[in-house]
């Protein structure tokens, strides 16, 4: 089957740690991207990344880095620089990064808790 | 700037009514496209509906509708015949282009609805 998937589903980290989730998909896609989930909240980006070897930063970037070395891969790393970590992560693709049309897929998200 | 409202934060309803979930949007842009999604409480997001800047017929999926005006930059979604399976967050979302080609979406901060029987 086709799809995202993300792990670990729930992850704990002391602070001063960093931290890597991961998000993969075989869809076959060229955009990925990671959001930030906080209760109460729609979704704010973080990073995307259009196409192998090439990111930019979202609306949230700062405390967060990412790689894109294979096109099905697109892990997040939460740094000890992000102040708020504790929250819920969603990783999600799209066939392409074309103007205006982007029909985003979702993958079960992880759940981060700093404690 | 571009922004995506949905006033109603929490919204509870009984098996069978109808609701509206509101979704009202700004934005510059002359092409954009708004899309509805649905989170349960697995948390992962399913795609319900793309409706593009263009096209203002309302479209029907079996108990789901919506409805875009332009000019009132609205695009409310419909639930018709309500089930506790419907009970999740709904996020509207806008298209913003970024880059020079590209585009990332816009959520609102989420309705949550709860069906219960």
């Amino acid at each position: 089957d086709g799809g995202i998937t993300q792990s670990p589903k729930y992850l704990f980290r002391k602070e001063g740690q960093n931290v890597t989730l991961s998000c993969e998909q075989n869809l076959n896609h060229d955009a990925m991207y990671w959001y930030r989930q906080d209760p109460g909240q729609g979704l704010r980006l973080i990073y995307y990344s259009q196409i192998v070897n090439d990111f930019q930063k979202g609306d949230i970037a700062e405390g967060y880095s990412v790689s894109r070395e294979k096109k099905e891969s697109f892990p997040l790393t939460v740094t000890s620089a992000q102040k708020n970590p504790t929250a819920f992560y969603l990783c999600a693709s799209s066939m392409e990064w074309g103007p205006y049309y982007n029909e985003q897929f979702f993958g079960p998200g992880t759940r981060l808790t700093v404690l | 700037a571009q922004k995506v409202t949905q006033a109603q934060t929490e919204i509870s309803v009984v098996e069978k009514e109808d609701v509206t979930l509101d979704c009202v949007y700004e934005t510059r842009d002359t092409t954009y496209y708004l899309f509805w999604y649905k989170q349960p409480p697995s948390g992962e997001l399913v795609f319900l509906i793309r409706r593009n800047s263009f096209d203002e017929q309302n479209e029907i999926s079996g108990r789901y509708s919506w409805n875009f005006q332009k000019s009132t930059s609205s695009f409310n979604f419909t639930i018709t015949a309500s089930q506790v399976v419907d009970s999740a967050v709904y996020f509207c979302a806008l298209s913003e282009a970024r880059d020079q080609a590209g585009t990332a979406l816009i959520f609102g901060k989420g309705t949550t609805l709860s069906v219960s029987s």
